[in-house]
Formats: C-alpha cells, sequence, structure tokens
C-alpha cells in the first residue's frame, strides 16, 4: 500500500483558515486521495476525495499537487466542531479497504 | 436513517470469556466491515463483508469470527478474549464494492475493555 506522511498535530484559531498537509510520494496513477475526519469518541466521518484535479464540497477543498505527490485539506473557515483528527488515506481503485494511519490532530481555539 | 447502529456501547470482559458485537446499518449497503482502534492509533481492518453471505480477513483477523446475518447485520466475536483485544470497535458500511469514491459510514463504537 502507498504510505502517507501528515504533521502530528496542527494548531488553529476559529473563523480562520486551515490546510492540513499530506504527503503520498509513493502514489501510483490509480490511487484515490480520500480525507476522513474522526470527532472526539466517534467514529470517522467522510470529507472529501479526489484523483488528480482540485475537489470542494460543502465540508472543504482539496488541493492536489500537479505531480500528485501531495495533497492539501483546506477548512476555509475553522470551527470548534472541526477540531478532530484528520486522516488522509490513498485508495486504489477497487480496492476494499482503507488503510488508516495516525492523522493529524487538529486544535481550534477560539 | 440510523445509519450504521452498534451495540452495546461499552463492555467489560474477563480474559477467557465470549461476546458477540452486533451491528447493523439501514441504509441498503452491500459492504459492511470491522475495524478497532487502539489509543493513539489509525483504525486497523479485522474483516468485512463485500457482500451478503461472504466474508474476508483484514489485517488482523486473529481472534475474531465474523457472521453476515443478513443484508443489514453483521456481527464481530470473541470466542475467547484476551487483554490484547481491548479496544474501540467500529462497525462501517459502503453501498458497494468496485469504484474507489464510494464513502464508508462508521458507527459510533463499542469500547471494550478486557480485564
Amino acid at each position: 500500500d502507498a504510505k502517507t506522511t501528515q504533521p502530528n498535530s496542527m494548531e488553529s484559531n476559529e473563523e480562520e483558515p486551515v490546510h492540513l498537509p499530506c504527503n503520498h510520494s509513493t502514489i501510483s496513477g490509480t490511487d484515490y486521495i480520500h480525507w476522513y475526519r474522526q470527532l472526539p469518541s466517534q467514529g470517522p466521518e467522510y470529507v472529501i476525495h479526489g484523483l488528480t484535479s482540485n475537489v470542494n464540497n460543502r465540508m472543504a477543498s482539496l488541493a492536489i499537487a500537479e505531480d500528485r505527490k501531495s495533497s492539501t485539506l483546506i477548512l476555509h473557515r475553522a470551527t470548534l466542531r472541526d477540531a478532530a483528527v484528520y486522516y488522509c488515506i490513498l485508495r486504489p481503485t477497487g480496492f476494499q479497504k482503507l488503510v488508516f494511519g495516525t492523522g493529524t490532530r487538529l486544535l481550534v481555539s477560539p | 436513517n440510523a445509519g450504521v447502529t452498534q451495540t452495546p456501547k461499552f463492555q467489560v470482559l474477563k480474559t477467557g470469556q465470549s461476546m458477540t458485537l452486533q451491528c447493523a446499518q439501514d441504509m441498503n449497503h452491500n459492504s459492511m466491515y470491522w475495524y478497532r482502534q487502539d489509543p493513539g492509533m489509525g483504525l486497523r481492518l479485522i474483516y468485512y463483508s463485500a457482500s451478503e453471505g461472504t466474508t474476508d480477513k483484514g489485517e488482523v483477523p486473529n481472534g475474531y469470527n465474523v457472521s453476515r446475518l443478513n443484508k443489514r447485520e453483521f456481527s464481530l466475536r470473541l470466542e475467547s478474549a484476551a487483554p490484547s483485544q481491548t479496544s474501540v470497535y467500529f462497525c462501517a458500511s459502503r453501498i458497494q464494492e468496485g469504484g474507489p469514491f464510494e464513502t464508508q459510514y462508521f458507527g459510533p463504537g463499542t469500547r471494550l475493555l478486557v480485564l
């Protein structure tokens, strides 16, 4: 499985943008980039995914580098509810499982 | 829709005892999964069921068995619990296999403590 590298933790202030980086230098052409997050004492929840182009949804934006060796999850205005562990995951086409790393713990201050 | 539900929420077992963790989904999903999460770690896949009537091993299947009872329900059984199985267990479901973009939906978790 291709691996991802994320910082252990990041801090942000409420209502500021947050850029969460993910390195995946061994990504293959068929790997989709998925982001999930896990709020305290809850199961993970889907945030966003992409293959080559940048993606936007109601929760976040995903910026993918041209060489696809890195990506950035962008929360446009952090709220206290966004404090969670964010997981960057590579998923090959048709592959069953999500392989979770240790993720980035995002702390949001008022 | 309740989504993915798990019972019990919390359980304490003694070493050697057995128990079954229950999971149900009401989204008509074909695929279901069991993960475990140890403190400070990411989730690891125990078993999964791509469709009703099939089950396959994940990364850490030893010490567990599963049953896909019907399309809605997927149970995880610990036959003889060990302290190393102390963890939080998450069930998840997904519409179907075959594509890389179908979202997995997770339940709230079962916290298991084995003494």
